[in-house]
């Protein structure tokens, strides 16, 4: 079945520091990827969608400049946490979707990325 | 406005069969995706429905009522693993994704 490999899985950091989480589709091709923050005991949160050779598209509320993101090719996508605090603290997941993306192809998840900033 | 409703939490006892229902008004239809979700663990594809019917797959069934808006997730033979969150989310007409809140299933011996 399709994978979906995320790395880090746990990231603690004094604040100040920037994060690269990666994100890799290993056995599909993935125009399109998506980023995902969930705080404790709450649901799902967009970030950004990103496509292969372009720009991202970040959701409402969502720093393109604190959190960037780079899709350089149809099998990986990094999000960058710049300069993190604490607030920034949070369960980063991402999910890729199928080259050919209609139809009942569901987005696969990564296992998600811890982040505690001190 | 976009969304979907889903209960907060639910109660089942090991061995028996729950229902979760969900309840979406969005933008478009293209399909609507169950996912199970552990704590501390990313989603995992249950299921997809496009059509109106049930969708069966194992001890999990989902079904869809398009012209009412509505879903449900069916768990039947109840185990302590099943307990998790359960995410109902629906794809617009953009292709997006809509999610719900998740359900809580809290499932006891």
């Amino acid at each position: 079945g399709a994978v979906v490999s995320q790395h880090p899985s746990r990231v603690i950091c004094k604040s100040g520091t920037s994060v690269k989480i990666e994100c890799r589709s290993l056995d599909f091709q993935a125009t399109t990827m998506f980023w995902y923050r969930q705080f404790p005991k709450q649901s799902l949160m967009l970030m950004a969608t990103s496509n292969e050779g372009s720009k991202a598209t970040y959701e409402q509320g969502v720093e393109k400049d604190k959190f960037l993101i780079n899709h350089a090719s149809l099998t990986l996508s990094t999000l960058t946490v710049t300069s993190a605090h604490p607030e920034d603290s949070s369960f980063y997941i991402c999910s890729a979707r199928h080259l050919q993306g209609a139809g009942n192809q569901p987005q696969h998840f990564g296992d998600g990325t811890r982040l505690s900033i001190l | 406005g976009q969304n979907i409703d889903q209960p907060t939490e639910m109660t089942a006892t090991e061995g028996a069969i729950v229902q979760i229902n969900c309840t979406y008004q969005t933008s478009g239809f293209n399909g609507l995706f169950w996912y199970q979700q552990h704590a501390g663990e990313a989603p995992t594809f249950l299921s997809y429905n496009v059509l109106d019917g049930l969708e069966e797959k194992g001890r999990f069934s989902s079904f869809l009522s398009r012209s009412k808006g509505y879903s449900y997730l069916l768990l039947k033979e109840l185990q302590m693993k099943d307990s998790a969150s359960y995410l109902c989310a629906v794809r617009d007409s953009n292709y997006q994704l809509i999610w719900g809140a998740g359900t809580k299933l809290i499932i006891k011996p």
